[in-house]
């Protein structure tokens, strides 16, 4: 069965220091990997996805990951965090025929000015 | 362009009442979700609709949920003899026509369901 790990619950970061936001996935084959990213009292929105190839993929609002087979990760990077970065980040495991994404618990992230 | 639609944003209802949560996908996506996510928690998926095939609906918690969705575009929930433990906020997504397996997925606003 898929899972995913995010062992953070909360990170707390200064407006304008770097970021790492860290998955672990469980998986049988080889995965599809997504990041979300959800503002208070919005749905969920697309950050970036792996599907193949570039092992470091970019994704929108300067974020980028990097897929890790020998590690089984998928850590969410941004070498510069904006205040307006402050929301819960959800990190999603798919594949093998499966139409069903795996979720991740989420991570909040808090950005103090 | 439009994105996925959900209606009502908020609803409260009593205990034991029956509710229906609305969906309006991306036009031309044919794949539909419905997710759960309760205060904290992840998301818990709860059904998949993928064209005119019979639904996944191996994540539904109880036969007291329900899901629909007609001419392969808008999607009702439904929740009868609603539960405090329902309370939630109710996610819908859309993804487009199949790839080889689980593509991105575009989310609504949701639903806040609160049982009193």
């Amino acid at each position: 069965a898929q899972s995913v790990t995010q062992p953070d619950i909360h990170i707390t970061v200064s407006e304008g220091a770097s970021l790492e936001l860290r998955c672990n996935y469980s998986y049988g084959a080889t995965p599809y990997l997504f990041w979300y990213v959800q503002s208070p009292g919005q749905g969920l929105q697309l950050l970036l996805k792996y599907f193949s190839g570039d092992t470091l993929v970019q994704g929108i609002k300067g974020f980028e990951a990097e897929f890790k087979r020998s590690q089984s990760s998928f850590n969410l990077r941004k070498p510069s965090v904006h205040w307006s970065d402050a929301a819960e980040y959800f990190c999603a495991v798919g594949g093998g025929g499966s139409y069903i994404p795996t979720f991740g618990r989420g991570t909040s992230l808090i950005v103090h000015p | 362009g439009a994105g996925v639609s959900q209606s009502p944003s908020n609803k409260v209802t009593e205990k034991g009442k029956d509710v229906e949560l609305r969906c309006d996908p991306i036009s031309g996506h044919t794949a539909l979700y419905w997710y759960r996510q309760s205060l904290g928690q992840g998301l818990e998926f709860l059904i998949y609709f993928q064209g005119n095939s019979a639904p996944d609906k191996s994540g539904l918690p109880s036969d007291r949920f329900s899901a629909e969705r007609t001419g392969g575009s808008v999607s009702t929930l439904t929740i009868q003899r609603t539960q405090q433990e329902d309370s939630a906020v109710y996610l819908c997504a859309s993804s487009p026509p199949p790839a080889p397996s689980v593509s991105e997925q575009y989310f609504g606003p949701g639903t806040r369901l609160t049982v009193t």
